[in-house]
């Protein structure tokens, strides 16, 4: 059982937005501002796509956005195209012996 | 480019022992901490270790005592010796870049070495 709870599995049309949450607890989301976002496709390494909750690297696309409120940070795709279906990771510095944490992954499909 | 590749992966069984190794190249590695990160089959990410840029080293519980992370910084190179490996531990292996002051980061990953542990 990973330390933050995402939903399995998410999906949507091209062109139309969907939000992937990640659910964690006062030690990790809620007390710092370190939240990322992965995208991994199948066979590949995973990318980082989003750091410090709601910025994106340099290449990343703007459809790309991300935003926390409490114990729950959230990763929203507008605009969802074909290549955006992947799995995608949240993951949260901790500041305690645990260092980091992942979610399990959910998983996106365009319909 | 940043560009890290491990190698060292493969089929051990229940009580041995692996190395893997990660060169990297298009940064100033000695600069950078390095962290290995899990994934099993399958499933989702576990971070497993981390050594920063002065060399100090931190453990999942989960590996702690079995598993010890270091670099050489002549080679551009991290290194994740693992000890008493148990089935648990089989899962494809990445290291990744830690970039501390711009949200505690890893934004280069390797392409993953496959560590099997069975009889």
């Amino acid at each position: 059982q990973s330390a933050l709870t995402q939903p399995a599995s998410v999906s949507g049309s091209p062109g139309q937005s969907i939000t992937i949450s990640c659910t964690g607890t006062s030690s990790d989301i809620g007390g710092y501002n370190y939240v990322s976002w992965y995208q991994q496709h199948p066979g590949k390494a995973p990318k980082l796509i989003i750091f410090e909750v709601g910025n994106r690297p340099s290449g990343v696309s703007s459809r790309f956005s991300g935003s926390k409120s409490g114990n729950t940070a959230s990763l929203t795709i507008s605009g969802l195209q074909a290549e955006d279906e992947a799995d995608y990771y949240c993951s949260s510095y901790t500041g305690s012996s645990t260092n980091w944490v992942f979610g399990g992954g959910t998983k996106v499909t365009v319909l | 480019e940043v560009q890290l590749l491990e190698s060292g992966g493969g089929l051990v069984q229940p009580g041995g022992s692996l190395r893997l190794s990660c060169a990297a190249s298009g940064f100033t590695f000695s600069t950078y901490g390095m962290s290995w990160v899990r994934q099993t089959p399958g499933k989702g990410l576990e971070w497993v270790s981390v050594i920063s840029d002065s060399g100090v080293t931190a453990y999942a519980e989960s590996v702690k005592d079995r598993f010890t992370v270091s670099r050489d910084n002549s080679k551009n190179t991290v290194y994740l010796q693992m000890n008493g490996l148990r089935a648990e531990d089989t899962a494809v292996y990445y290291c990744a870049k830690l970039t501390w002051n711009s949200g505690r980061i890893f934004d280069s990953w390797g392409q993953g070495t496959l560590v099997t542990v069975s009889s």
